[in-house]
């Protein structure tokens, strides 16, 4: 199976500051395809989790664009450019490029200082 | 809209069954992937179970293997997970999700010892 990392696992951010959430996987997430299966994943308190950010870089619907993905391979990164209140929660990254099963991290929470 | 709504949790002894289903509206179900996957505080996200759009494929979570079937019912747009010989270790939130593009708001499922 693929193993998904991330880190921090815990970020307290300045309202206003830029927040960065690593994950990185245990193999190459490109796929004979020539897609890379990364998937960002917002879970506010109390909530479902939400997709953000589909193959790497794609935001979903009604997603803002301070929430960019990035990177390539087995390195990557969910960005977000000035953190707001409502982005308190916690981050998941997942793959879908070698299923079954499809993998998550072990999540990164995200708090205001 | 797209809406995923989870009904069939509760509490149930050891070694029980548990049947989930999963109403869905909002877009052409038969077209859709749709998956199972649990959350507990420890372990965080954790895919259950997928089954394609008409039915004929399934896959499962080697812990779940041999005990939980996935189902569907195109012609009523429900999904269902069948859950038998239930330990401990199953307790968790179980959400159904369309393609991890959207998600249902959680059953809770908590089996006794």
């Amino acid at each position: 199976d693929v193993v998904m990392t991330q880190s921090p696992l815990s970020l307290p951010v300045t309202l206003g500051q830029p927040a960065s959430i690593s994950c990185r996987s245990s193999q190459s997430l490109v796929h004979s395809d020539g897609n890379t299966y990364l998937y960002w994943f917002q879970q506010r308190p109390g909530q479902s989790p939400r997709r953000l950010i589909y193959k790497v870089s794609n935001r979903d619907s009604g997603v803002p664009d301070r929430f960019s993905g990035s990177g390539s391979g087995t390195d990557f990164t969910l960005k977000i450019s000035r953190v707001e209140a409502e982005d308190v929660g916690v981050y998941y990254c997942m793959q879908g490029t070698y299923w079954p099963p499809w993998t998550f991290g072990q999540g990164t929470k995200v708090e205001i200082k | 809209e797209v809406q995923l709504v989870e009904s069939g949790g509760g509490l149930v002894q050891r070694g029980g069954s548990l049947r989930l289903s999963c109403a869905a509206s909002g877009f052409t179900f038969s077209n859709s992937w749709m998956h199972w996957v649990r959350q507990t505080p420890e372990k965080g996200l954790v895919w259950v179970s997928h089954i394609n759009g008409d039915g004929s494929g399934t896959t499962y979570a080697d812990s779940v293997k041999g005990r939980f079937t996935i189902s569907r019912d195109n012609a009523k747009n429900t999904l269902s997970l069948q859950m038998n010989s239930l330990r401990a270790e199953d307790t968790a939130v179980y959400y159904c999700a369309r393609s991890f593009e959207h998600w249902g708001q959680g059953t809770l499922v908590t089996v006794s010892s």
